[in-house]
């Protein structure tokens, strides 16, 4: 079975700054991952997913995530992050032919101006 | 496009009560998922259907939940009599269907309070 660890549960970063979330995994082929967005009150919302192919992947509102074979990970990032991105970022594990995904714990994003 | 809708957003009950929750995904959707959001215990899933068949229940945590799908385009999420620690954020998500690559789109939820 598929696993997948977020080490941070909460990072502070100062609006402007850059940003990199921690996502790490465990699945003995190659995975299906995912990264969401949880804003105050709604529901996740997707930001990127990775298949196979470029192992950068572009999502929406700047977002990009690169997947390390070697380092089990796909680490979320963002060059200069803005007061609208302050939620909570949910990495995910899915496998091919299996349709339940394994969430990890999130990881709440706090932007100080 | 309209999303995965949830009702009621908020629900407050007493304990002892039956709750229920309503689903509507995306129309063309072959798959659903009832989550459960909690500080302590994160996102759980709680079930998922594939063409209106109940595939993985095993998240269900007692008997006193239930879920069906009777049809496409509606799911219900019953708790049947209802505690306090059944109070949570739940979630109903909803997919293509057809294999794990397929994002899940999710709805805002339903926040519940059980007195």
């Amino acid at each position: 079975a598929q696993s997948v660890t977020q080490p941070d549960i909460h990072i502070t970063v100062s609006e402007g700054a850059s940003l990199e979330l921690r996502c790490n995994y465990s699945y003995g082929a190659t995975p299906y991952l995912f990264w969401y967005v949880q804003s105050p009150g709604q529901g996740l919302q997707l930001l990127l997913k990775y298949f196979s192919g470029d192992t950068l992947v572009q999502g929406i509102k700047g977002f990009e995530a690169e997947f390390k074979r070697s380092q089990s990970s796909f680490n979320l990032r963002k060059p200069s992050v803005h007061w609208s991105d302050a939620a909570e970022y949910f990495c995910a594990v899915g496998a091919e032919g299996y349709q339940k995904v394994t969430f990890g714990t999130g990881t709440k994003l706090q932007v100080i101006p | 496009d309209a999303g995965v809708i949830q009702s009621p957003r908020h629900e407050v009950t007493e304990m002892g009560q039956e709750v229920t929750l309503r689903c509507k995904p995306i129309s063309g959707h072959n798959s659903l998922f009832w989550y459960r959001q909690t500080m302590m215990r994160g996102l759980e899933l709680l079930i998922y259907f594939n063409n209106n068949v109940p595939i993985d229940d095993s998240g269900m945590p007692e008997d006193r939940f239930s879920a069906k799908m009777p049809n496409a385009s509606f799911s219900t999420l019953k708790i049947q009599p209802s505690e306090p620690r059944d109070s949570a954020v739940y979630f109903c998500a909803s997919n293509p269907g057809g294999g794990g690559n397929q994002p899940q789109h999710f709805g805002d939820g339903t926040r519940l309070s059980i007195l």
